[in-house]
């Protein structure tokens, strides 16, 4: 069973703050570990992709990602109002269906002025 | 370039009729996903389109749903005698390569009256 689980929150942080999403996953072969934003309304919108253990930075995000304990997590620095949004993990599995993409259901963060 | 785009943004239809939701990928992407996300849930599969091969159909939810893609590019779902719960927004996504890095169009709102 390929699954991909996130905490739903909300999570709650004053602005300035850094707000820390975590996912694990159930396949530890798994490659390819993509953060999505989702505003209330709007589709999904790529942020992040890592695809090695470790850190990487983008701006105030930073993607971490540890195979060995299966879970990948986003941090937020400098939370912003504008962050305000829900957060989805995706890991693309080894095989079969679904293009081998699994979304988790998302943790929703809201940044508070 | 251009990102995915989806037509119709919104529609509005009446119990029993059909309805035809239309994607164009990214060019040169070579997979397309159908998505639907019902208020306040999460990604729910549909289907599944890469290159020339068969397409997955394993997340479409019945046989009133079914969907083609023409010349390895556009695609469209249709949704046949429509119920009141076919009613959330349809999303599309496009991508290339192994990692399966997938962008989404800006999805159509479908209500079902």
């Amino acid at each position: 069973q390929k699954e991909v689980e996130q905490n739903s929150g909300p999570l709650s942080v004053p602005e300035g703050a850094i707000a820390s999403l975590n996912c694990t996953y159930s396949d530890r072969g798994s490659q390819s570990f993509f953060w999505y934003r989702q505003y209330s309304g709007k589709s999904p919108e790529l942020i992040m992709s890592i695809y090695s253990n470790g850190d990487k930075e983008d701006g105030r995000f930073t993607a971490q990602l540890n195979k060995a304990s299966q879970y990948v997590s986003l941090l937020i620095r400098d939370s912003q109002p504008s962050d305000s949004a829900t957060y989805l993990c995706a890991v693309n599995f080894r095989g079969g269906s679904q293009g081998n993409l699994i979304f988790g259901k998302g943790t929703k963060l809201s940044v508070k002025p | 370039g251009a990102g995915v785009s989806q037509s119709p943004s919104n529609k509005v239809t009446e119990k029993g009729k059909d309805v035809e939701l239309r994607c164009d990928p990214i060019s040169g992407h070579t997979a397309l996903y159908w998505y639907r996300q019902s208020l306040g849930q999460g990604l729910e599969f549909l289907i599944y389109f890469q290159g020339n091969s068969a397409p997955d159909k394993s997340g479409l939810p019945s046989d009133r749903f079914s969907a083609e893609r023409t010349g390895g590019s556009v695609s469209t779902l249709t949704i046949q005698r429509t119920q009141q719960e076919d009613s959330a927004v349809y999303l599309c996504a496009s991508s290339f390569g192994h990692h399966n890095e997938q962008f989404f169009g800006p999805g159509t709102r479908l209500t079902v009256l």
